[in-house]
């Protein structure tokens, strides 16, 4: 079974804190993904990675960066975090899809960060 | 630009009844369609894909869903619901056909009552 871990089922942090968010897989997947969920928006992708050190911006990637120097692992950070971060961040991975075909995407149990 | 809609924030079903959760899509191309379900506290788990072929994709825990190509949908159904089926629903599209990215929809929350 393939299985996603992230670092901290909750987190409490202050507003300018420079905050890491760290996950791991477990099944050699190229693909490696880091989401926010908030309620009436569903999952908003903040960046994609398809390799070691290679990285794509999602649709919301203010105020977020993200590192990938291996491939197990790829972690995203709030530079400065501010209350509008405050959310459920879930990371994913998938291996490479080669088309038609697509490969589905496994999560983990997600990271509640609260900013105060 | 692709996108999908889940018109209903919450579908409630007494156990035993048949459910279905709605979800329409807007694709240039030929559409991949997935439904994930995330139970309370857990991550999103994947319970089945259209990618082509036909159009009654059966998945996980008995869900099926139903590609309709005219009515752009792929609604999600089950013939007898169970309270343990009690879960937020998202539906997402491929972004694109060169892409392992998705678009998720912004959940359903399906209550099946006793």
């Amino acid at each position: 079974d393939v299985k996603v871990t992230q670092s901290s089922r909750y987190l409490v942090k202050r507003t300018g804190e420079k905050v890491f968010l760290e996950c791991v897989q477990d099944m050699d997947h190229e693909n490696m993904f880091w989401y926010r969920q908030d309620p009436g928006l569903g999952l908003r992708l903040i960046y994609f990675s398809y390799d070691v050190k290679m990285k794509e911006k999602g649709d919301i990637p203010e105020g977020y960066s993200v590192s990938r120097e291996k491939k197990e692992r790829f972690s995203l950070i709030l530079e400065s975090a501010s209350t509008n971060q405050t959310s459920m961040y879930l990371c994913a991975s998938s291996l490479m899809t080669l088309s038609p075909s697509y490969n589905e995407q496994f999560f983990g149990p997600g990271t509640r960060l609260t900013v105060l | 630009a692709q996108s999908v809609a889940q018109p209903e924030d919450q579908v409630n079903v007494a156990e035993g009844n048949p459910l279905t959760v709605k979800c329409t899509y807007s694709v240039s191309g030929n559409p991949y369609l997935f439904w994930y379900v995330q139970y309370p506290n857990r991550g999103l788990q994947f319970l089945l894909k259209y990618i082509t072929g036909d159009n009654l994709v059966k998945g996980s825990y008995g869900f099926e869903a139903e590609f309709n190509k005219s009515q752009t949908s792929f609604h999600l159904k089950k013939p007898s619901a169970l309270v343990s089926d009690s879960a937020l629903y998202f539906c997402a599209v491929r972004d694109g056909y060169n892409t392992d990215k998705l678009i998720f929809g912004t959940g359903t929350r399906l209550q099946v009552f006793p």
